[in-house]
């Protein structure tokens, strides 16, 4: 079964722009993690955030994570159309267990 | 690339059929992880294994089982196969459960069921 959902489940934006994915999951955590997907293709990591961290940034990613609202969102900047993929929150409840992963947002960016 | 690799990377069969999946994990990662994508379940886990032996079981049907070996390749079994089997199967790795550290995925294999 599915831990959370995530929103929203397509967008479509111009290449230059910022794109945001929100992530909500119902079980307390250990990490959450977000991976991209190109169609048909592998889940290529992302992002790691631990539970006790709030934000953190690589290159032009930048994920936050509530744990009180049981929430994270990922923000890509300047977006590029090699971004357009799915996109997947996986949380990690026991620490490299099993991942759960949410239903992911597809996101085209049109150049 | 990851490092996981997956064979094969297509696979047609006919219901009722047998087939084996075959990963081999990114090299010094001791544990292996299976995950089905499928249009309606999405991607699910099916079971992990750490060092040979089974450390987590997800939503695997009894018709399907895995197995790692001592130099810590991984097949995933299927048989009896359903039309409902036809799915994206992947194999991902990590170093050492516990260390929270992410898991690589390999590309998959595509098990289509005629």
């Amino acid at each position: 079964s599915q831990q959370g959902e995530e929103d929203p489940q397509a967008l479509s934006i111009q290449e230059g722009e910022n794109a945001t994915m929100n992530c909500s999951y119902k079980t307390s955590i250990n990490n959450l993690q977000w991976y991209r997907q190109n169609s048909g293709r592998g889940l290529v990591h992302l992002i790691l955030i631990r539970s006790n961290e709030r934000e953190k940034h690589s290159g032009r990613l930048r994920v936050t994570l509530d744990t009180s609202k049981k929430s994270s969102s990922l923000l890509i900047t300047a977006s590029r159309a090699a971004d357009t993929a799915s996109y997947f929150c996986a949380t990690d409840e026991a620490s490299g267990s099993r991942l759960t992963f949410g239903e992911g947002t597809q996101l085209t960016v049109n150049p | 690339d990851s490092g996981v690799t997956q064979t094969p990377k297509h696979l047609i069969t006919a219901t009722g059929q047998r087939v084996t999946l075959r990963c081999s994990p990114r090299s010094g990662d001791l544990s292996v992880y299976w995950y089905q994508q499928s249009l309606d379940q999405g991607l699910q886990f099916l079971i992990q294994y750490y060092n040979g032996e089974e450390r987590a079981k997800g939503n695997i049907l009894e018709r399907f089982s895995a197995q790692q070996f001592p130099d810590l390749h991984s097949e995933l079994n299927l048989s009896s196969l359903e039309l409902g089997d036809s799915a994206l199967y992947f194999c991902a790795s990590s170093p050492n459960p516990g260390d929270g550290q992410p898991q690589h995925f390999g590309d998959g294999t595509r098990l289509s069921i005629l």
